[in-house]
């Protein structure tokens, strides 16, 4: 299995495009998560997913959009990109039974410019 | 609101030296406890979790909910244990099993 995996590794944006972080899981989790990583700080919940075609907004949303069509899928749209979104982003997923064991994608490295 | 506190970005011990790493919570209900570490090049995984109060790799966490911590603990630190270690905690409502993460300490062990 290869478990979580997210393309591209590396991205450089300017101010106001926009892209798509694709994220895919073999596993069969029902739970999937976006999270953002800035320099010093932990991760920060932007969207989940508790299936396909359910998702709900975590603690920081706002400039993101995310889709759920598929159990494996999850990608996260970056809409007008913003110097503030420079970060390190890592999708994961989970058994809806198994409480806290998330398993992560190796990350994209985003910066905007 | 819940919240999560590692007070130590960087964590510097000797090989053979005890270690603990600090984390605080705050939550108002019945807080689910977790220790994720990542090791260089590596993803972020679960070291270990403190209801099924085990040992891995060494390393055991107490949940002291007087305290509101649960520090990861180990008596003997390997070279192999530098990494960044992450306290996370389970108590979101609107299910999804959501985590909220500490911001990390880095842990070096040195010769």
């Amino acid at each position: 299995n290869a478990g979580v995996t997210q393309t591209p590794k590396f991205r450089i944006l300017k101010i106001g495009q926009s892209m798509t972080l694709q994220c895919t899981q073999d596993m069969n989790h029902n739970y999937m998560y976006w999270y953002r990583q800035d320099p010093g700080m932990g991760l920060k919940l932007i969207y989940y997913s508790v299936g396909a075609g359910i998702t709900d907004k975590g603690e920081v949303p706002n400039g993101y959009n995310v889709s759920r069509s598929t159990t494996e899928d999850f990608p996260l749209r970056l809409e007008l990109a913003a110097p503030s979104q420079t970060s390190v982003y890592f999708c994961a997923s989970s058994w809806a039974g198994e409480k806290g064991e998330q398993y992560f994608g190796p990350g994209t490295r985003l910066t905007v410019t | 609101a819940q919240r999560v506190t590692q007070p130590e970005k960087l964590l510097s011990v000797f090989k053979g030296a005890p270690v603990e790493l600090k984390c605080n919570y705050s939550y108002s209900g019945s807080p689910e406890l977790f220790w994720y570490v990542q090791y260089s090049r590596q993803r972020l995984q679960l070291l270990l979790r403190h209801i099924s109060r085990e040992s891995i790799k060494g390393f055991t966490a107490d949940l002291n909910k007087g305290e509101t911590s649960f520090h990861l603990k180990k008596p003997f630190a390997q070279e192999e244990d530098s990494a960044m270690y992450y306290c996370a905690l389970s108590g979101l409502t609107g299910g999804g099993n959501k985590l909220t993460f500490g911001t990390g300490t880095q842990l070096k062990v040195e010769l």
